[in-house]
């Protein structure tokens, strides 16, 4: 079983256009997370989410959301998308505690042409 | 500001011993994560300190010194497999996990 899945695993698609990517853990975790990597690796997080707060980082556009339908799904949208928006995606969860670490979907590569 | 400092690349040989060290200054300290990644794959979690000490699991072991805001992880008897991107992340007071750029390991034969 799959713990964090994520879907689309790639995604190519062009400029201007709204896409989504779904992530569901089901590992029972509180807390749900979207990070990027770019081109040089760095894993930045956008944001982070459990039932009763929405952190978000502040250099994130607000061209992009997270939608959360419940506690085991967190779905990233992106609107009007760009070309540096080119990235990989990846969804995390963590459970309460400061001792876990997260656990990670496979990641969506990203391609805006 | 926040700061995770780890080298760029590191080369070593098959059967060898390699240390990846990481510097951290953080808006204070709830532990500090070794991570995995594969390329292509999602970073898979090798290890957790909060205190300092040697953590070891097997051929992996990781060290922390708060005091001097420092970190390692050794690798062991490297194999081939051990190819891949060493990832350093702390959490800092909010519990929020700051991330190093990675270590990219590359074993020879």
């Amino acid at each position: 079983d799959t713990a964090v899945s994520q879907t689309p695993k790639y995604l190519v698609t062009q400029m201007g256009n709204d896409k989504s990517i779904k992530c569901e853990q089901n590992l029972g975790h509180d807390t749900m997370y979207w990070y990027k990597q770019d081109s040089k690796k760095f894993l930045k997080i956008m944001f982070s989410y459990n039932n009763k707060e929405l952190i978000i980082n502040e250099t994130v556009p607000n061209r992009f959301s997270p939608k959360s339908p419940d506690k085991a799904h967190l779905n990233l949208h992106i609107n009007s998308l760009e070309l540096g928006d080119s990235a990989v995606y990846f969804c995390a969860s963590s459970p309460p505690g400061g001792n876990y670490g997260y656990t990670f979907g496979s990641g969506t590569r990203l391609t805006v042409v | 500001g926040q700061n995770i400092d780890q080298p760029t690349e590191m080369t070593a040989t098959e059967g060898a011993i390699v240390q990846i060290n990481c510097t951290y200054q953080t808006s204070g300290f709830n532990g500090l994560f070794w991570y995995q990644q594969h390329a292509g794959e999602a970073p898979t979690f090798l290890s957790y300190n909060v205190l300092d000490g040697l953590e070891e699991k097997g051929r992996f072991s990781s060290f922390l010194s708060r005091s001097k805001g420092y970190s390692y992880l050794l690798l062991k008897e490297l194999q081939m497999k051990d190819s891949a991107s060493y990832l350093c992340a702390v959490k800092d007071s909010n519990y929020q996990l700051i991330w190093g750029a990675g270590t990219k390991l590359i074993i020879k034969p």
